[in-house]
């Protein structure tokens, strides 16, 4: 099992550009969120998914796109890239089904900045 | 509006001793609260979690207690180790809530040092 991956690790943009970054999951897991995590902001959530054709917006959702036509696949997309955007982006997985339900499986994250 | 606080930015430890790191949250519908490390250039990792059907889970040198009259928990580490030395996240959800949705705080920076 690879888990949760993510791609690309780093990668640098001009305001304005469009980008795609990819997650990738193993595991069968249902539900797929993506966070982004500032100095001194924590996790933020971006938007999530709780089965493939089913997204919803988290609590800092300005800015970036989702779909989700397979289980396994969760790629956020940033229309026009801001100097804002510049973060950490962590991609995660968890199961809805049985024991463990809450835990969380994260990728090892993108590093964006936006020039 | 923060639902998950944790207003320890830092915590310096030394090796051998006990590190005490504090969570307060403030919606009083969570009822399942975690504790995820996370080491620099890599993603959070799963480290404790406690229904709040307990007030205590312990595993190994982990111990996270709940008080669930005063919306707090605390993760214990004893005996503190140099490894140890990362950023702790508080979490929180409800199982009413939107299908596993967690709420994290701002994190604390542990250090440990021989």
């Amino acid at each position: 099992n690879a888990g949760v991956t993510q791609t690309p690790k780093f990668q640098v943009l001009k305001t304005g550009q469009s980008m795609t970054l990819q997650c990738a999951q193993d595991m069968n897991h249902e539900y797929m969120s993506w966070y982004r995590q500032d100095p001194g902001m924590g996790l933020r959530l971006i938007h999530y998914s709780v089965g493939a054709g089913i997204t919803d917006q988290g609590e800092v959702p300005n800015g970036y796109n989702v779909s989700r036509s397979t289980t396994e696949d969760f790629p956020l997309r940033l229309l026009s890239a801001a100097p804002s955007q510049t973060s950490v982006y962590f991609c995660a997985s968890s199961t809805r089904i049985g024991p463990g339900t809450d835990t969380q499986y994260f990728g090892p994250g993108t590093r964006l900045t936006v020039l | 509006d923060q639902q998950v606080k944790q207003n320890s930015p830092s915590l310096s430890v030394q090796e051998g001793r006990i590190s005490i790191l504090n969570c307060d949250y403030t919606n009083s519908m969570f009822d399942y609260f975690l504790w995820y490390k996370k080491y620099p250039a890599e993603g959070p990792t799963f480290l404790i979690s406690i229904s709040s059907i307990k007030d205590k889970n312990e595993d190994g040198r982990f111990t996270v207690f709940l008080n669930k009259s005063a919306k707090h928990l605390s993760l214990h580490i004893v005996p503190s180790q140099p490894g140890d030395s990362a950023v702790y996240f508080c979490a929180a959800t409800y199982r009413g809530s939107t299908l596993g949705r967690l709420y994290f705080g701002r994190g604390t920076q542990l250090t440990v040092w021989p």
